[in-house]
């Protein structure tokens, strides 16, 4: 049973520090793999999706990198700002022919203060 | 891009009656919607996979006949939650898988309903 988990769980960092966010998964056979920003009581925003086959994608200040086989995905928010504060999940859709639901993670719980 | 419209995005109701909300894809056809519920401070778990015109998927441990969905239409998904009780009360979040395209790798979320059963 895929399990996706998030380190860490909540973090507070001063503003313009670059973050680094971790997500680990346990079974390497995933289609590909999604990081999202939650505000809260809200809807998930899309950030940036990674295939299986790739190994970063970028965005603005934001860069995700992805490690199949050993499990891990990290978040690299760059110069944070206020605006960043919200929950970031990622989440995995796994292998298989038809299967395009996403598992998520825990989430990380971030505020940037200024 | 692609939008996802939720209804009701809020909702009180009392325990023992049934609630329904409705997922749109705006934009484009979905023939797939997946429902997902979201405790606080919790992350989102799959409740279902509703596919246009046939029944519904339900993950394990989510009961069939208290959270009925339907899919009539390819923009139109429905998560009714039977005989409501206040454990019920919850972030009720859907997506929809684009029908075909460039998109098809990519679902969109809607913007959630947060239920609340007294």
């Amino acid at each position: 049973k895929q399990e996706v988990t998030q380190i860490p769980a909540a973090l507070s960092v001063p503003e313009g520090e670059n973050l680094v966010l971790n997500c680990s998964f346990t079974d390497s056979a995933i289609y590909n793999l999604q990081w999202f920003r939650q505000d809260p009581g809200k809807g998930l925003t899309s950030l940036l999706l990674i295939q299986s086959s790739q190994r970063e994608q970028t965005s603005g200040r934001l860069n995700a990198s992805l490690d199949k086989s050993s499990g891990r995905s990290t978040l690299y928010i760059a110069a944070s700002q206020p605006g960043d504060s919200a929950t970031y999940l990622c989440a995995v859709r796994p292998e298989g022919s038809g299967t395009y639901k996403y598992i998520f993670g825990t989430g990380t719980r971030l505020k940037v203060l200024a | 891009g692609a939008v996802v419209s939720q209804h009701p995005s809020r909702v009180i109701c009392k325990s023992g009656t049934s609630v329904k909300i409705e997922c749109r894809s705006l934009d484009f056809q979905a023939t797939t919607m997946f429902w997902y519920r979201q405790f606080p401070k919790q992350s989102l778990m799959l409740m279902a996979t509703s596919n246009e015109g046939s029944k519904a998927t339900y993950e394990q441990g989510v009961e069939k006949d208290k959270f009925l969905i339907n899919h009539a239409s390819l923009t139109l998904s429905t998560l009714t939650v039977t005989s409501a009780h206040p454990e019920d009360s919850s972030f009720y979040i859907c997506s929809a898988r684009a029908y075909e395209g460039e998109d098809e790798e990519t679902q969109y979320f809607g913007p959630g309903t947060r239920l609340l059963v007294l």
